[in-house]
């Protein structure tokens, strides 16, 4: 598609149960990111896919968070047993091959509520 | 670490004032580094983006940038803000060995007053 497409836009959620929020990147970007964006906290970086090598998962706050990226292409995120710290806009980007930070494109973002 | 420090969580300018917003960064080497705006309900925009060349960096929207190594600063300036320039600003820095992803710092939010 022509830009990074996240789904749903919106979810709210009971604590404790699981959620998965979807990336579609750009085509043929081969590098996929995501983001957690909490009031009061900024922008924090959760997980990097690069092609077909394992994730940098150094960003992931708990094991109560996964996320994986299928024929290096959509990527979901998931978060189990949600709590209510977890709220946040959750943004995907993704980048050409080689471009890394230099060429990011955004997704919108999903706005998670846990209730 | 590398990090990100943006002084001011808040601005308040006057339309057709002139703005600065600061960045300091904290990294060993040249860094990559990156303005982007976000405005209320939408996702992240880039502004401008330095890597090498020209410390003088133009983006966007009208804006500028300047690296000053010495300092380890990238602020973000504008000569005539506008109203539609109100939004969240966020400086980042990227190593290129870390695979590129972004440290940001807190944000800066401007408001603009007519």
């Amino acid at each position: 598609g022509a830009g990074v497409s996240q789904s749903p836009s919106n979810k709210v959620t009971e604590k404790g149960k699981d959620v998965e929020l979807r990336c579609d990147p750009i085509s043929g970007h081969t590098a996929l990111y995501w983001y957690r964006q909490s009031l009061g906290q900024g922008l924090e970086f959760l997980i990097y896919f690069q092609g077909n090598s394992a994730p940098d998962k150094s960003g992931l706050p708990s094991d109560r968070f996964s996320a994986e990226r299928t024929g290096g292409s959509v990527s979901t995120l998931t978060i189990q047993r949600t709590q209510q710290e977890d709220s946040a806009v959750y943004l995907c980007a993704s980048s050409s091959p080689g471009q890394g930070a230099y060429g990011y494109t955004f997704g919108s973002g999903t706005r998670l509520t846990v209730v | 670490a590398q990090s990100v420090t943006q002084p001011d969580i808040h601005i308040t300018v006057s339309e057709g004032a002139s703005l600065e917003l600061r960045c300091n960064y904290s990294y060993g080497a040249t860094p990559y580094l990156f303005w982007y705006v976000q405005s209320p309900g939408q996702g992240l925009q880039l502004l401008l983006k330095y890597f090498s060349g020209d410390t003088l960096v133009q983006g966007i929207k009208g804006f500028e940038a300047e690296f000053k190594r010495s300092q380890s600063s990238f602020n973000l300036r504008k000569p005539s803000v506008h109203w539609s320039d109100a939004a969240e600003y966020f400086c980042a820095v990227a190593s290129y060995n870390q695979g590129g992803k972004l440290i940001f710092g807190q944000g800066t939010e401007l408001s603009v007053k007519p």
